[in-house]
């Protein structure tokens, strides 16, 4: 069974950056898929933030392009999320997942999630 | 891609069918159109894929369906496990994945 953990701060100042990261196990990332980023403000839905290749290859939300980056540790079994200049509208829960894409057309494994909370 | 969830809320009891709809904005492909569930402090989790296959370990009073901009999760007898929020989701090149608002699912 893939298994996912979300790791990070779980508080982050005004206009810094937020950084995360996800773990894997019971599959190498090198394996194939993509891996992404998910996030949900409190009471609120769910929102795609971004997706990685093993490769290296990149998808970013549109409404978050350009403050965010996503990367990939292959000999870590890693990816991670960094938010920039954050403001309290990104204070959410952040799941990580495994992203099937046009394979099957999913997320089929998700992390916990972690709460990030943005204030100062 | 906008995905629009209908109702927001729907309030039902044990052993009644549940029937959740998802539209969207534009003609899209049946084989990326999934369904999540997500209970209050969990994460989501995959229900259905390609608009009608279970994932493993989903029972089968869970079912999709639909084709073009209209698509349906129906909970054929819900059960006391089965109330909480279910998400619609698709897949396509630009952007990667679209969530629906989401439909609550609570207890008459």
């Amino acid at each position: 069974q893939v298994q996912l953990h979300e790791s990070g701060p779980g508080l982050v100042k005004p206009s810094e950056t937020l950084s995360l990261t996800c773990t894997v196990s019971a599959y190498s990332i090198s394996s194939g898929f993509y891996w992404g980023w998910i996030r949900q403000p409190p009471g609120k839905g769910l929102e795609w933030v971004a997706s990685v290749h093993h490769s290296g290859s990149t998808y970013y939300s549109p409404s978050l392009t350009g403050r965010v980056t996503i990367s990939v540790d292959t000999s870590n079994n890693q990816f991670s999320l960094n938010v920039s200049s954050v403001t309290a509208a990104d204070t959410a829960v952040y799941y990580c997942a495994r992203d099937t894409g046009y394979n099957f057309g999913n997320m089929d494994f998700w992390g916990q999630g972690t709460l990030v909370t943005v204030s100062s | 891609i906008v995905l629009t969830q209908s109702p927001g809320t729907l309030s039902l009891s044990p052993g009644e069918r549940a029937t959740l709809s998802c539209r969207a904005g534009e003609r899209v492909s049946s084989s990326y159109l999934a369904w999540y569930q997500q209970k209050p402090g969990q994460a989501p989790r995959l229900l259905i894929s390609a608009t009608s296959t279970r994932a493993t370990g989903i029972p089968d009073r869970f079912s999709g369906s639909g084709s073009g901009t209209d698509f349906t999760l129906t909970i054929s007898r819900l059960e006391p496990d089965d109330f909480a929020v279910y998400y619609c989701q698709h897949y396509s090149s630009s952007p990667r994945w679209t969530f629906g608002q989401g439909t609550k699912v609570e207890v008459k």
